[in-house]
């Protein structure tokens, strides 16, 4: 059963702490989606890629965000340094072809006090 | 204005009921329009999606897009309790590398048994 994973899956830290989230995309999958979701904004692309080239990151913080793909197996977003107010569940999606269809990850609660 | 708007309910309805959702957009170059389903504290999942305007039904979900009035809806009949979700409208255009979806906030239904 393939699927999204995502780790941590919870992550509580103090303000001013570097957060590393990572996704394993579904294997053969070439485009790589970061979402954020909160109650007051709902879910916002923070940033995609396609075949590992970033294609857009006009959705993320650009001063204490960063995106990356080491390799088709990983995705990473890094928060540095976090802030109370990136409180809010990350997901990573994943899809091949036109993108109408992402396959969500679990996500990644994280709560930045 | 948001590009995607979507009424955040809660919508409660009894077991059995016609449930109609809704979401209006601003943006005429969108021409994919999709219908996710997140459960509590789960990633969202594909329902379905159409292109452009018409009808497209999938067992008890019916979805329907007017283009003309910048309007989709989904309709579930015969609602189960295991439909019992928040469901995301969610959107994009046209052209060949354009995977950006443009999500409304979701809105939170209840099936009652």
């Amino acid at each position: 059963d393939a699927r999204v994973t995502q780790t941590p899956r919870h992550k509580v830290t103090e303000m001013g702490q570097e957060v590393t989230m990572r996704c394993q995309p579904i294997l053969g999958h070439n485009t790589v989606f970061w979402y954020r979701q909160t109650m007051m904004q709902g879910l916002e692309l923070l940033a995609y890629f396609r075949n590992r080239a970033p294609l857009d990151d006009s959705g993320m913080p650009k001063d204490r965000f960063s995106a990356e793909m080491p390799d088709a197996t990983l995705a990473t977003l890094k928060i540095q340094p976090s802030e109370p107010r990136d409180s809010a569940v990350y997901f990573c999606a994943s899809g091949f072809g036109s993108g109408n269809e992402q396959f969500f990850g679990p996500g990644t609660r994280l709560t930045v006090l | 204005q948001k590009e995607v708007e979507q009424d955040p309910g809660p919508l409660s309805v009894p077991e059995g009921a016609i449930v109609s959702l809704n979401c209006t957009y601003s943006n005429s170059a969108f021409q994919y329009f999709m219908w996710y389903r997140q459960y509590s504290r789960k990633g969202p999942e594909l329902l379905m999606y159409t292109y452009s305007s018409g009808n497209k039904e999938d067992g008890r979900f019916t979805a329907q897009v007017d283009k003309s009035s910048k309007y989709i809806s989904l309709f579930i009949r015969d609602s189960q309790p295991s439909d019992s979700a928040t469901y995301l409208c969610a959107m994009r255009g046209g052209g060949g590398s354009n995977y950006k979806l443009t999500f409304g906030k979701g809105t939170l239904l209840t099936v009652n048994p």
